[in-house]
């Protein structure tokens, strides 16, 4: 059972507000990445780390910023929240192979 | 770059009966695959993996599937489905050892008693 937490799991948040969804994992995982799934679609890749103190863009641009300063701890922010951010968000972690996922933020702003 | 098609986006079944959930993907370097499966509100939760080795893989809850490298497939397969089988089943790719997943639409299986 893979230990990767998000929270909170959901957020309903007012135009124009600043977020930070939390990911903390504990199995001491050097890569951690953010993926973001609009409803019934597939995971696209918005951030990637593959260690402290590094970070960059995924596949899918994105308007939020991430930073990883410790092993475990990979969060993400939005200094800004508009509608167009409505989506799940989730957090995952990988050390060889399997890609490990949290539950996911569903984030709505209205 | 790669990409992932899984070709039904919807499997209706019976309880009992056997299902494939196919998935084709594109690439020009060796990859690694992956099926998930995500439940109504959940994460995505690892069904199995294909690294190296055996073509053939077993995973969780009775699935398994083929990696045929000819055909660029990795179609995922159960013998006989359950009711809480029924979710969205995700075929996933990876280049590289960084291990970012490329995912394709999803699959819904619905198992019908």
């Amino acid at each position: 059972e893979a230990d990767i937490y998000q929270t909170p799991r959901y957020l309903v948040i007012g135009t124009g507000k600043k977020i930070t969804l939390e990911c903390s994992q504990t199995m001491g995982h050097d890569k951690m990445y953010w993926y973001q799934q609009d409803p019934g679609m597939e995971l696209h890749l918005i951030h990637y780390s593959y260690g402290v103190n590094s970070t960059e863009k995924g596949d899918l641009s994105s308007e939020s910023t991430v930073s990883r300063i410790r092993t475990e701890h990979f969060p993400l922010t939005l200094e800004s929240a508009r509608p167009s951010h409505t989506s799940q968000y989730l957090c995952a972690s990988s050390v060889a192979g399997p890609t490990f996922f949290g539950q996911g933020t569903r984030l709505t702003v209205v | 770059a790669q990409s992932v098609t899984q070709l039904d986006s919807q499997v209706p079944v019976f309880e009992e009966a056997p299902v494939e959930l196919r998935c084709n993907y594109s690439s020009s370097v060796s990859v690694y695959l992956f099926w998930y499966v995500q439940y109504p509100n959940q994460g995505l939760q690892l069904l199995l993996k294909y690294l190296s080795g055996s073509t053939l893989v077993k995973g969780i809850n009775g699935f398994e599937a083929e990696f045929n490298k000819s055909q660029t497939s990795f179609h995922l397969r159960k013998p006989s489905v359950h009711i809480s089988d029924t979710a969205e089943y995700f075929c996933a790719v990876a280049k590289g050892s960084n291990y970012k997943l490329t995912f394709g639409k999803g699959t819904l299986l619905t198992v019908n008693p």
